[in-house]
């Protein structure tokens, strides 16, 4: 089955510090890639939709510039929380799709600001 | 009205009994469905897809759709307290640059 992982599984930074969150799709080429926000108890927040080589598309209401994505290869994206704060502490989960309309999830980041 | 809609939960079912997820969704050029599991403080797991109307048979698992009537539901038989989970429905409609459109999850438990 398609593999995606992600890395790190958990983080915690100091308010005001970046972090950044790796994306890669181990067994195909993910054409598209998703990534995703939850917050206990909550359901998956779509937070940007990104295509290898091109900007990605932000979901209303998310901040570009605090949450940077790069999808730089069919195999790798990345997202960097840049001058994190508490509030910004969540499950962090991407997705990536191939050639087909299925999409695989990585196993999440847990983010804790502090 | 949301796009994606679940049944609310959450559902209880014993052990050993079929389960029936249910989900509504607007758009009628949506072309595939997905059913993911997501434990809890884990990621979604992708467990069904189905693309035509009728069913699809996975081990416990049937999944079944009715383009008609916009709908499209999962089954679980022989429930299992393993089983327990979130189970989120996924809409791919080839618009909205391709995005998965979720519904907001369905809780179910199996109790021994």
């Amino acid at each position: 089955g398609a593999v995606v992982s992600q890395h790190p599984s958990w983080v915690i930074c100091k308010s005001g510090t970046s972090v950044k969150i790796e994306c890669r799709s181990l067994d195909f080429q993910a054409t598209t890639m998703f990534w995703y926000r939850q917050f206990p108890k909550q359901s998956l927040m779509l937070m940007a939709t990104s295509n290898e080589g091109s900007k990605a598309t932000y979901e209303q209401g998310v901040e570009k510039d605090k949450f940077l994505i790069n999808h730089a290869s069919l195999t790798l994206s990345t997202l960097t929380v840049t001058s994190a704060h508490p509030e910004d502490s969540s499950f962090y989960i991407c997705s990536a799709r191939g050639a087909g309309h299925e999409a695989f999830f990585g196993q999440g980041t847990r983010l804790t600001v502090v | 009205q949301k796009e994606v809609e679940q049944n609310s939960g959450p559902l209880s079912v014993p052990e050993g009994a079929i389960a029936s997820l249910n989900c509504t969704y607007s758009d009628r050029v949506s072309q595939s469905f997905f059913w993911y599991r997501q434990y809890s403080g884990k990621s979604p797991e992708l467990i069904m897809s189905i693309y035509s109307n009728g069913d699809k048979e996975d081990g416990r698992f049937t999944a079944q759709l009715n383009k008609a009537s916009q709908y499209v539901s999962l089954l679980i038989r022989d429930s299992q307290p393993s089983d327990s989970a979130t189970y989120l429905c996924a809409v791919y409609s080839g618009t909205s640059y391709g995005k998965l459109t979720f519904g907001q999850g369905t809780i179910l438990t199996v109790h021994p």
